[in-house]
């Protein structure tokens, strides 16, 4: 899905460094989420935005931080990488469906492999 | 919070056969059941979704059902295809909330 994109799609780093990544989405959502996922562990959610004035700590928000620049762009930083923050982390957006009757479906970028040294 | 739990973790099948996959909820609130597939090095798409004042959803090949009383909702794949291969996951929440919480996952293997 084109319309929520990821930059940049693999990274290497090493312990201690400060690494951020971006998300930027064309769909007009307001909603936009940050995921990792690890082997065996599914998704967990590290912090989701519902506008740019709200953000909230997901589950596993420890290490990690996030600005919503813009509705369009949300971007989550690991101010000091360390190797079990080795993972692929995924953005998603979500359209508020409730109004219609619809449901909410959430739509994925293609994923940042970070591998932290 | 909400506890999630898929079962099996991983399911190996003939192609043709049916496979079910099923996800254990705790949130006796959540009112939104969709199942997401995640195919190998891609991003999870959402394939079929439920709310919860419906029991059953069917689209072609696939089709969910839900047992709000036993919180627990599962994934029917008929006719299993190697491109069903991939995995799984359910991601029960209260639609209002908007905040999913994914299972762990199933990993569907369909061998020719």
């Amino acid at each position: 899905d084109a319309d929520v994109t990821q930059t940049p799609r693999n990274r290497i780093t090493k312990t201690g460094k400060r690494i951020m990544l971006e998300c930027s989405q064309t769909k007009g959502h307001d909603r936009m989420y940050w995921y990792r996922q690890d082997p065996g562990l599914g998704l967990r959610l590290i912090y989701y935005s519902f506008d740019v004035k709200d953000i909230n700590k997901g589950e596993i928000s420890d290490g990690y931080s996030v600005s919503r620049q813009a509705q369009a762009k949300f971007s989550l930083s690991l101010e000091s990488a360390i190797p079990n923050q080795t993972a692929l982390y995924f953005c998603a957006t979500l359209e508020d469906r409730a109004r219609s009757g619809s449901n909410n479906e959430q739509f994925f970028g293609p994923g940042t492999r970070l591998t932290v040294l | 919070g909400e506890n999630v739990e898929q079962h099996p973790s991983t399911l190996s099948v003939q192609e043709g056969d049916s496979a079910v996959i099923k996800c254990t909820y705790s949130d006796s609130a959540s009112n939104y059941f969709p199942w997401y597939k995640q195919e190998l090095g891609k991003r999870p798409q959402l394939i079929i979704d439920i709310r919860s004042n419906v029991g059953e959803k069917k689209d072609q090949r696939i089709a969910v059902t839900l047992n709000k009383t036993a919180k627990h909702f599962s994934l029917h794949i008929t006719e299993t295809q190697p491109e069903d291969s991939a995995v799984y996951f359910c991601a029960p929440s209260r639609g209002g909330f908007q905040k999913l919480v994914f299972g762990t996952g199933t990993r569907l293997l369909v061998s020719p």
